[in-house]
Order: C-alpha cells, then structure tokens, then sequence
C-alpha cells in the first residue's frame, strides 16, 4: 500500500514548450503533496506546497507562474513547467502525506513518487 | 529546524552492519530524527524514525543517544541493494512548520562484494 506514482518517468522536450507531470496517489488520499527538485549531485530542494482545493505554496525563488500546480483531488497533482528551457532540466520528484494516516506510526510518513526526468533541448 | 551533521560517503561489506551516524546536537524535546534514502535516480524511501527510544523495523534499527543530540542508523546486514544516498532529517511536523522534509547532502552509502 502506500504507492505514488508519477507520470511520465522521463520526457524530453524543445526550449519554450510546457510539459505537464503528473503525481498521482494510488491507495490512499493526500490532502497535501509536495512538489521537490533535484538537481545531479545535489539533494532534493523543496519547490512547493500543494493542497487539494487550495492554492499551492512556493518556497522562495520558485516562480510560481512558471511552476504551475493544480491539486484538484485528493489523488492527483499535476506541475506544469511553462516555456521550459535548458536550466530547467531536472530531476522532479512528488511525495504525499497521507492524511488520514495509512498506519497509526505513519502519521507523518511521506511516500515518495519514482521521479520524473525532464531534459530540455 | 535542527541541523543535521553526517558523513558525506561511507563504505560497507557486503553482509556486514553499516552504522550511519547523524550528529543532531541543537536538536529540540519535540523534533522527530527520520531517515530516508535514496537509491540513484528513484524517489526517497522512508526507513524509519524516532523520538527518543529506540527503534527497529524490517528495515533497520535506529539507535538514538540518551541527550539526543545524535543517532545512528543500523542495517544489520547490508546488501548491494542498499547503495544509495542516506539522509538524516530532524523535524517537527505540525500546521505551524508544515509538512514538507528538508533535505540535507546525506551519506552516500557504497556497499562492496
């Protein structure tokens, strides 16, 4: 139980197009799901705060007009890279708290999505 | 939050302990030590986490000193598999500091045949 999926796994794209990611959580219900990226031989860097229902909360230096992110259900989580370009390229990876929690230990248990690679020509 | 201090890299036999120390020394009574990792181009994995107890799982054994201000994460018997970034995140989880984990650079865990 637990799983977080993320779609697609990789994408590759032209400078100045959009591309969409998914963030889906598969068996449970996430009334927040977090949005981080990371970048080769760096740690994950905490992008956003996402709420279903709600607008999603930027951490400082994230354009959120670039970064665009849709909660709309408690399973799904979508972050729209507008006119990407090359420094874009990036490791983008999803996590959902599980609220209510799947387990009594796992009150603050976050599952973690596979990645997605998004590299732009 | 407080802040964490590990090894950058370790290495490790294959069936032998691997022992990851975490130095949390500013570390408050109401902050969480959890461990994740991350094996090379996945998402993190949750392994476990504890207060001031220990803990131990299917996974692995979390040993935190009596002043907390340090812990270690135990994989009784590593395996090739276990390869991966190991980060130690010191956090309390409420609506005020919300949810989100803060990553540091981790111990990067090599085990060897």
């Amino acid at each position: 139980g637990a799983v977080v999926s993320q779609h697609p796994s990789w994408v590759i794209c032209k400078s100045g197009t959009s591309v969409k990611i998914e963030c889906r959580s598969l068996d449970f219900q996430a009334t927040t799901m977090f949005w981080y990226r990371q970048f080769p031989k760096q740690s994950l860097m905490l992008m956003a705060t996402s709420n279903e229902g709600s607008k999603a909360t930027y951490e400082q230096g994230v354009e959120k007009d670039k970064f665009l992110i849709n909660h709309a259900s408690l399973t799904l989580s979508t972050l729209t890279v507008t006119s990407a370009h090359p420094e874009d390229s990036s490791f983008y990876i999803c996590s959902a708290r599980a609220h209510p929690p799947t387990s009594p230990s796992s009150y603050n248990e976050q599952f973690f999505g596979p990645g997605t690679r998004l590299t732009v020509l | 939050d407080a802040k964490t201090t590990q090894p950058p890299s370790m290495d490790c036999a294959e069936g032998r302990a691997a022992n990851l120390p975490c130095n949390h020394s500013t570390i408050s009574g109401n902050e969480y030590v959890y461990w994740y990792r991350q094996i090379h181009s996945q998402g993190p994995q949750y392994i476990i986490h504890g207060l001031k107890n220990n803990e131990t799982n299917e996974m692995a054994s979390l040993i935190i000193t009596e002043d907390r201000k340090s812990s270690t994460l135990i994989l009784p018997h590593a395996t090739l598999r276990d390869t991966a970034v190991y980060y130690c995140i010191v956090r309390v989880f409420n609506s005020n500091s919300g949810y989100a984990l803060n990553f540091g650079k981790g111990t990067s865990l090599l085990v060897t045949p």
